[in-house]
């Protein structure tokens, strides 16, 4: 166990619909990173947040949005879905944003997109 | 922009045995980092090992060793006396140790090797 955790661990939905997927990083961790793993384009850097702050942004679609909040839990937002939409999305920690940190996986929100 | 290629889609090993993991980068940088992650059938992703650019040394966590070639720009992943346990899907991933580089703390991930192991 990472100690990050993510829910929900699945979600089904139809497209054009709208989901958030929620993460909490491991205690005393600072940066969220958010990733998606799809089966055509493997797994893709989206986002990352340090302290509340936006830090990087990677591949991540105008239609998804993110977020860490005071607690320093983020949110992933996802909006008029699409079938391609449908991958596993992966939360990932880390202390800070220091160049030695490493990152800690949650076990991820299986999301499917009918 | 740096790559990881993984060029095993499948490998196998009995179990006892001991397997090599092929993994190699393209980067112009001097400093950054290397991980393996295993993600097992549950897709948990698991950190491996981890290696320095700037280290010589070979990392090693018990029975998981890394051949860390810089200038071959080559990491692979050794694994000994393989147990039922280690079958999943193996990672390899950049990431990038500049400070000012926009993207710099986000890893860059190969296709993957799937292990089985054999009883």
């Amino acid at each position: 166990d990472s100690g990050v955790t993510q829910t929900p661990k699945h979600l089904i939905t139809a497209t054009g619909q709208r989901v958030t997927l929620r993460c909490s990083p491991r205690s005393g961790d600072l940066s969220v990173y958010w990733y998606q793993q799809s089966l055509d384009q493997g797994l893709q850097f989206l986002i990352q947040y340090y302290n509340g702050e936006e830090r990087a942004k990677g591949n991540i679609l105008e239609r998804f949005s993110a977020q860490q909040f005071p607690d320093l839990h983020s949110e992933l937002n996802l909006s008029s879905l699409e079938l391609g939409d449908s991958a596993l999305y992966f939360c990932a920690s880390s202390v800070s944003d220091a160049r030695a940190d490493t990152q800690y996986f949650g076990p991820g929100t299986r999301l499917t997109v009918l | 922009a740096q790559t990881v290629t993984q060029s095993q889609p499948e490998m196998s090993v009995q179990e006892a045995e001991t397997v090599t993991l092929s993994c190699t980068y393209d980067t112009s940088e001097s400093d950054y980092y290397l991980f393996w992650y295993k993600q097992p059938p549950s897709r948990q992703m698991i950190l491996v090992i981890r290696q320095e650019a700037y280290k010589q040394q070979n990392a090693t966590e018990n029975r998981f060793s890394v051949n860390f070639q810089k200038a071959a720009k080559s990491f692979s992943l050794k694994i000994s006396d393989s147990q039922l346990g280690d079958a999943a899907m193996y990672f390899c991933a950049y990431r990038s140790g500049q400070v000012n580089a926009g993207n710099n703390r986000k890893l860059i991930w190969g296709l993957g090797t799937s292990l089985a192991v054999n009883p």
